[in-house]
């Protein structure tokens, strides 16, 4: 069974542009949720998708958004971009809605701003 | 909202000694509380989770934790380490009153294993 899958894997982009990050999660899973790692800040939440809908949102600006597609695949926005968008962005899918199911997370795209 | 502290951003022992990785939550209602491992460059891997079922959870690897309400901790453990346990742990929790999967992670505990 394929595991998460994040495209690209890096990427480069200039202050001021937009970019466009997808995640295409396990099958069968309906949930899929995307975090930011910095050295700094650690792992953040950004959003949480379920069936199309999004279910959570994590306290970051509205330059970020996401949505969800009928196939459970995901995509994130970032526009804008600002130097501290510099991270990994993680995608992780779950096969239900629940506090205890088990968070299956990709490699994670690399996002650099210059 | 939930916090969670890893007391120690870097822990370096010696192959073959005991693992102690230290996590605290805040919260009045017990969590759900999980246990991640992250190789360089790649994602997260779930160690174990805590779900009340038993105090005492058995992760992959050999790493286990202990659930705590009283001093609310899930500390992680793991008897002899190897070499290839080196890398970034995290404690994290999901909310309470929270329908969704939504974790918040600690701050992370990089291992060092020495030869």
């Amino acid at each position: 069974k394929a595991g998460v899958t994040q495209t690209p894997r890096y990427l480069i982009k200039t202050r001021g542009q937009q970019v466009t990050l997808s995640c295409s999660p396990i099958s069968g899973h309906r949930s899929v949720s995307w975090y930011q790692q910095t050295p700094g800040q650690g792992l953040q939440f950004l959003f949480e998708y379920f069936s199309e809908t999004q279910r959570n949102k994590g306290n970051f600006p509205g330059r970020f958004s996401g949505r969800q597609f009928s196939n459970s695949r995901s995509e994130m926005n970032v526009s804008t971009l600002e130097l501290g968008d510099s991270a990994l962005y993680l995608c992780a899918s779950s096969l239900e809605e629940g506090r205890n199911t088990e968070a299956f997370f990709g490699q994670g795209t690399r996002l650099t701003v210059v | 909202a939930q916090s969670v502290t890893q007391l120690g951003s870097h822990v370096s022992v010696s192959e073959g000694a005991l693992v102690l990785l230290r996590c605290n939550y805040s919260s009045s209602v017990p969590p759900y509380l999980f246990w991640y491992v992250q190789y360089p460059n790649q994602g997260l891997q779930l160690l174990l989770k805590y779900t009340s079922a038993a105090t005492l959870v058995k992760g992959i690897n050999g790493f286990e934790a202990e659930f705590k309400k009283s001093e609310t901790s899930f500390h992680l453990t793991k008897p002899s380490a190897h070499m290839s346990d080196a890398a970034e742990y995290f404690c994290a929790v999901s909310e309470p009153h929270n329908a969704g999967n939504m974790l918040t992670f600690g701050g992370g505990t990089r291992l060092m294993v020495k030869p």
